[in-house]
C-alpha cells in the first residue's frame, strides 16, 4: 500500500459530460502528480501541485483542470468528455524528492 | 521524438533465464533516471533512482545500471512472480520538472 487514495476506483460516463477524480496524498507530502496512462501513449505527465499552488504543466488539454486543496487532497477534473479521454488515471505524491508514491488509479470509460 | 525508449516492449522468459531491459533517453541534462515496476491493475511501484554514469544498484533479482545515454535493468534468475512491466522515468536537470516515463517492458517469467 503506498498510502495514496484515488476515489473512485472506476468510472462510467458519457461522451460530453464532466467528472471529478479525487487523490489524497501520502501523510505528510505536499507534491500531487497527475498522470494519464492508455495503452498506446504510456503514462503522461498532466500536472503537478506543491502545498496548493502549481508547480508544473505537462500534456494537459484545456477540458481538464486540477486543484489542491489546503488539506492537501486535490481533484482532477475532466469536462467536454470524448471517447479518446478514456484510460487509466493516476495520482503521485512525494514529499519533495523526486521519488514518487502512486495511488492504485481511477480507471475512466468514456461511453 | 520520444524521450525514453525502452526495449523491448515484451518479454518472454523461463524460470532462472537472465536478461536485461534496456531504457535510452535523449534529455539534455539527466537528474535522475527512475526504474519502477507496475502490476496489472495497481499503480507503479519505486524500484531504483540512478543519477550518475557508472552507478549500480540492486534489490533482490534485479540490478540497474547506468550510461550517459541509456540504462538497463538486469534480471537474474527470474521467477514467475517478477512477472510485471517494467518502466523507466527520467528527470531532467530543472528545477520543478516531472518525471517523464517510457512505455514500459512487460516481462512474463513461466515456471
Amino acid at each position: 500500500d503506498s498510502g495514496v487514495t484515488q476515489t473512485p476506483k472506476h468510472l462510467i460516463t458519457a461522451t460530453g459530460q464532466r467528472v471529478t477524480l479525487r487523490c489524497s496524498p501520502r501523510s505528510g507530502d505536499l507534491s500531487v502528480y497527475w498522470y494519464q496512462q492508455s495503452l498506446d501513449q504510456g503514462l503522461q505527465f498532466l500536472i503537478q501541485y506543491y502545498n496548493g499552488e502549481e508547480r508544473a504543466k505537462g500534456n494537459i488539454l484545456e477540458r481538464f483542470s486540477a486543484q489542491q486543496f489546503p488539506d492537501l487532497h486535490s481533484e482532477l477534473n475532466l469536462s467536454s468528455l470524448e471517447l479518446g479521454d478514456s484510460a487509466l488515471y493516476f495520482c503521485a505524491s512525494s514529499s519533495g524528492s523526486e521519488k514518487l508514491f502512486f495511488g492504485s488509479g481511477t480507471q475512466l470509460s468514456v461511453l | 521524438e520520444d524521450q525514453v525508449t525502452q526495449s523491448p516492449e515484451a518479454l518472454r522468459l523461463q524460470e532462472g533465464e537472465s536478461s536485461s531491459l534496456n531504457c535510452s533517453y535523449t534529455v539534455s541534462g539527466l537528474r535522475g533516471l527512475f526504474w519502477y515496476r507496475q502490476d496489472p491493475g495497481k499503480g507503479p511501484e519505486f524500484l531504483f533512482t540512478l543519477y550518475s554514469a557508472g552507478e549500480e544498484k540492486e534489490k533482490e533479482r534485479l540490478k540497474a545500471t547506468l550510461t550517459k545515454k541509456e540504462s538497463f535493468l538486469h534480471i537474474t534468475a527470474p521467477k514467475p512472480e517478477d512477472s510485471a512491466t517494467y518502466l523507466c522515468a527520467v528527470q531532467e536537470d530543472q528545477a520543478g520538472t516531472a518525471l517523464i516515463f517510457g512505455k514500459g517492458t512487460t516481462l512474463s517469467v513461466s515456471s
